[in-house]
């Protein structure tokens, strides 16, 4: 699996846009990117995933870049339960190991 | 989200006694997962299934072992529990039919104390 790099951590103002990047320069054209987060002490969320089209859902939005080397996790209005750790991983399509990193840590602020 | 449930939710042992993680999922998803985390570590795969009775080896797989004889039910068993081993375990399960992508949903998670 392609390896990904994201910042260790973010601010974000609540009612703010929250950008969150994720580089994974090495992915490859079967490699889906994927989001997920973690609320404090709780298991992973699925956020959303894509393979080159950008894509939306009710809770973000994913833009990935045309050369397929970084994405971006939006969070249109970020709010304090947003508060996680932010993963973003790629996969193969049905396979199944799954590498998450570090992930980025995102801070909400009143 | 999935109905994936793990239990115990905490369990306390000691050094050398077998321990067995169960992860129950009702969503008849193919694939399921147990994790481990740490802090410093975020999530590392330990084992992984793809079907009743397939299993295969995550990154850390060294003093675990599986067993899944249902599709929705995927065993974590420590033989002779180590206090390394003392973690956050989190399964989770996914679709991976056809040629779909692989979300995985996860279960709350198993506070393990090894003393």
């Amino acid at each position: 699996d392609a390896k990904t790099t994201q910042p260790p951590s973010m601010d974000c103002a609540e009612g703010r846009a929250a950008n969150l990047p994720c580089n994974h320069s090495t992915i490859s054209g079967n490699e889906y990117v994927y989001w997920y987060r973690q609320i404090h002490s709780q298991g992973p969320q699925y956020i959303i995933h894509g393979l080159k089209n950008n894509e939306t859902n009710e809770m973000a939005s994913l833009i990935i870049t045309e050369d397929r080397k970084s994405s971006t996790l939006i969070l249109p209005h970020a709010t304090l339960r947003d508060t996680a750790v932010y993963y973003c991983i790629v996969k193969p399509t049905n396979a199944g190991k799954s590498t998450f990193g570090d992930g980025t840590t995102l801070t909400v602020k009143p | 989200d999935a109905g994936i449930t793990q239990s115990p939710r905490h369990k306390v042992t000691e050094t050398g006694t077998p321990v067995t993680l169960r992860c129950h999922q009702t969503e008849n998803h193919r694939y399921m997962y147990w994790y481990r985390q740490d802090p410093g570590h975020g999530l590392r795969l330990i084992h992984y299934s793809y079907g009743v009775k397939d299993t295969d080896k995550g990154e850390v797989s060294d003093g675990y072992s599986v067993s899944r004889s249902k599709t929705e039910d995927f065993l974590l068993t420590l033989e002779s529990a180590t206090s390394s081993q003392t973690s956050v375990y989190f399964c989770a399960s996914g679709g991976g039919m056809g040629g779909s992508a692989d979300t995985q949903y996860f279960g709350p998670g198993t506070r393990l104390t090894v003393l």
